[in-house]
């Protein structure tokens, strides 16, 4: 069966440093791998999506920039964090089928 | 683009009873998938049920089923028997096929509907 994980959980970190939230998909292959946000009292919003290794589209101009160094591999990166990244970061998938599913979710508060 | 809009930010129902969540989305695309995400105090996003807009007849789940209106753009969950479990944020979504370079797919969501269970 398929599973996603991602990581950390939960994340403080100061205005100005860097970010690196990462995800991994089990027991797939060639997955459309999705970075999503959640801000306090919103829905979700796209950041960025792939549907292969080093292939990233960006849906929103932002702080943050994405990168899929191997296949199951989702990362998401700031140089430099501001307060407007904090929110909930989900890391999702789709392979076969038309169902996106869920990671975690991982908290990010910038201080 | 595509919009969702669900109108009622809290409900509230009583354990046993039923309760329907409304969703309506915008769109011009003939071909679509609409879903129904269920975000519990967890925040993990769980699908709860998915309906293909070239099908006539309503997704069913359980105790989940959808009343889907492909003309009125309408999309709503009922949730029969609740359960203090169901107690959760409910996200409606729409997805439609991009073909940009490669096959993909991306999600547009409502704002969502927070769903309070009462004992």
């Amino acid at each position: 069966s398929q599973t996603i994980h991602q990581w950390p959980a939960t994340l403080v970190q100061p205005v100005g440093s860097p970010l690196s939230l990462e995800c991994t998909v089990e027991g797939t292959s060639n997955p459309n791998l999705y970075w999503y946000r959640q801000a306090a009292g919103r829905g979700l919003q796209l950041l960025f999506y792939s549907v292969g290794i080093g292939q990233i589209s960006s849906e929103v101009p932002q702080n943050l920039s994405a990168s899929r160094p191997q296949d199951r591999q989702f990362i998401l990166s700031s140089k430099k964090l501001l307060l407007s990244d904090s929110g909930f970061y989900l890391c999702a998938w789709k392979w076969f089928g038309n169902t996106i599913y869920f990671g975690e979710g991982s908290w990010l508060t910038v201080v | 683009a595509q919009t969702v809009t669900q109108s009622q930010p809290e409900m509230s129902v009583q354990e046993a009873e039923t309760v329907t969540l409304s969703c309506t989305y915008d769109t011009s695309e003939s071909n679509y998938y609409l879903f129904w995400y269920k975000q519990p105090p967890s925040r993990q996003m769980i699908l709860v049920i998915r309906q293909e807009a070239y099908k006539q007849q309503n997704a069913t789940e359980n105790r989940f089923s959808v009343n889907f209106q492909k003309a009125a753009k309408s999309f709503s969950l009922k949730i029969s028997d609740s359960q203090l479990g169901d107690t959760a944020m409910y996200f409606c979504a729409f997805m439609k096929h991009v073909a940009s370079g490669g096959s993909n797919y991306k999600l547009t969501f409502g704002k969502g509907t927070l769903l309070t269970v009462n004992p």
